[in-house]
């Protein structure tokens, strides 16, 4: 397993469009999370996937905001009407329920979908 | 969001010399975590800490879980051209479980050779 893959790794979209990114998390990875980071800032919980359940989402989550993750493998979260307040790195992470969270099953990030909003 | 206050923001450090970087919180966290990121990339785990009080290394990198749980600490030893980076502490409420992460809001480290 090469780890956490997202993709697009960058997308730059014009103000009002739709954009989706896509995770596809380590295979035996039951839990997925969605994090959104701003320039100069550490990452920041959005939500997060037990199998294909959404069982939490932050209050940064806006309306415009949609993710799923319909077979519990892969997810895809959607922006819709995008605003430029929406540039940032949206990073993907998984890990296995109940593993130490350094351990073998422990969190791990992709590389992350860097978004431009213009 | 919430983010845990990291300091020093940033620091420029000569090849060879020791580096601190700390991090504290208004609320206790179970598990205490550092990541470091490199430009376009995600966080990497560096170092996870489980218990209050717990001290634990990794090659050149030693961090510790405060007694309070409300706050850590990253030594880096001998530093090296490639620790430059971002360090991010990260914290997490609930024991035992994978659960969200609270991220600082970084120490950005640059190494002079």
């Amino acid at each position: 397993d090469t780890g956490v893959s997202q993709d697009p790794r960058h997308k730059i979209t014009k103000r009002g469009q739709n954009v989706t990114f896509r995770c596809d998390p380590i295979s035996e990875h039951n839990r997925l999370y969605w994090y959104r980071q701003t320039l100069g800032q550490g990452p920041e919980f959005l939500t997060y996937f037990q199998n294909e359940a959404q069982l939490e989402k932050s209050r940064l989550l806006s309306d415009r905001f949609s993710a799923e993750r319909p077979k519990g493998s892969f997810s895809t979260l959607e922006i819709q009407r995008t605003e430029q307040g929406d540039s940032a790195m949206y990073l993907c992470a998984s890990n296995r329920l109940g593993s130490p969270t350094g351990g073998n099953y422990g969190y791990t990030f992709g590389s992350g979908t860097r978004l431009t909003v213009v | 969001g919430q983010q845990l206050n990291q300091s020093p923001q940033s620091m420029f450090i000569q090849e060879g010399e020791d580096v601190s970087m700390n991090c504290t919180s208004s609320s206790i966290f179970n598990t205490w975590l550092w990541y470091k990121q490199d430009p376009g990339e995600g966080p990497v785990l560096l170092i996870a800490l489980y218990k209050a009080g717990e001290l634990t290394s990794n090659g050149r990198l030693t961090a510790q879980f405060g007694i309070t749980r409300k706050d850590s600490f990253l030594n880096i030893s001998a530093s090296i051209p490639s620790d430059v980076g971002i360090y991010f502490c990260a914290g997490q409420s609930q024991p035992g479980t994978a659960s969200k992460l609270t991220f600082g809001t970084g120490t950005r480290l640059q190494v002079t050779l």
